[in-house]
């Protein structure tokens, strides 16, 4: 069965430290990964995306791993900051037929305390 | 380029009733996918839409229908409201739906509550 498994469920962590988020997943045919921020009463926002030959991507403060060969991917925060308290979403794309379709997590919800 | 935009953001509806939720997506965008999002559930796939037509549905009942107009415009409707379905209804628009690379780009969303 085609799961997506976030863990912790939840964490808090005091500004300024490092943290990091795990995604498992049991998806096949893989296509791609995709970890989206959703802050309190907005929708989810795009950080980055993994595809199948990607180990390790950036975007700023946010780096994402991914091994294909575990089915893992990570989320590390560098020197958080009081706006990174959101909710952090993993979703996998698989190929299905024609299509793509999308499995998501139940996300991480993270705060982050002065 | 403005975002994607959905109304009303928030509804108060009784058991029994209907109710219609609008999307209009970001300029070019030609698929639009609606998600239903409750805190232990997380984001609950209802359908998607690409050049007025479904494309793909995820597994809830009749009661939750939807449709694309040709400006990619979408409504979804909720017919016989149940109490669960109080719950934050997200609204995506993207290029091609899921079969590029490309990321979806929410709505704020709607909250319903039903009592």
């Amino acid at each position: 069965k085609n799961q997506v498994e976030q863990s912790p469920q939840s964490l808090i962590i005091l500004e300024g430290k490092n943290c990091t988020l795990q995604c498992n997943y049991t998806v096949s045919p893989f296509s791609n990964l995709r970890w989206y921020k959703q802050d309190t009463g907005r929708g989810p926002v795009s950080l980055t995306i993994m595809t199948f030959s990607e180990n390790t991507k950036s975007n700023g403060r946010y780096t994402a791993t991914l091994d294909a060969d575990t089915k893992q991917s990570s989320l590390h925060i560098t020197a958080s900051q009081l706006s990174d308290s959101a909710s952090y979403i993993c979703v996998v794309s698989f190929n299905a037929g024609n299509n793509r379709k999308l499995i998501w997590g139940l996300g991480t919800s993270l705060a982050v305390n002065p | 380029k403005a975002g994607v935009t959905q109304t009303p953001r928030y509804l108060i509806k009784t058991r029994g009733q209907q109710v219609t939720l609008s999307c209009s997506p970001i300029s070019g965008h030609r698929s639009v996918s609606w998600y239903q999002q409750t805190p232990g559930q997380g984001l609950q796939f209802l359908f998607e839409y690409f050049s007025e037509t479904q494309r793909n549905k995820g597994n809830f009942p009749g009661r939750f229908s939807g449709r694309q107009f040709s400006n990619s415009r979408s409504e979804m409707n909720v017919s016989t409201l149940e109490l669960g379905d109080s719950a934050l209804y997200l609204c995506a628009s993207s290029l091609w739906g899921n079969n590029d690379n490309s990321p979806l780009h929410f709505g704020n969303g709607t909250r319903l509550t039903v009592t």
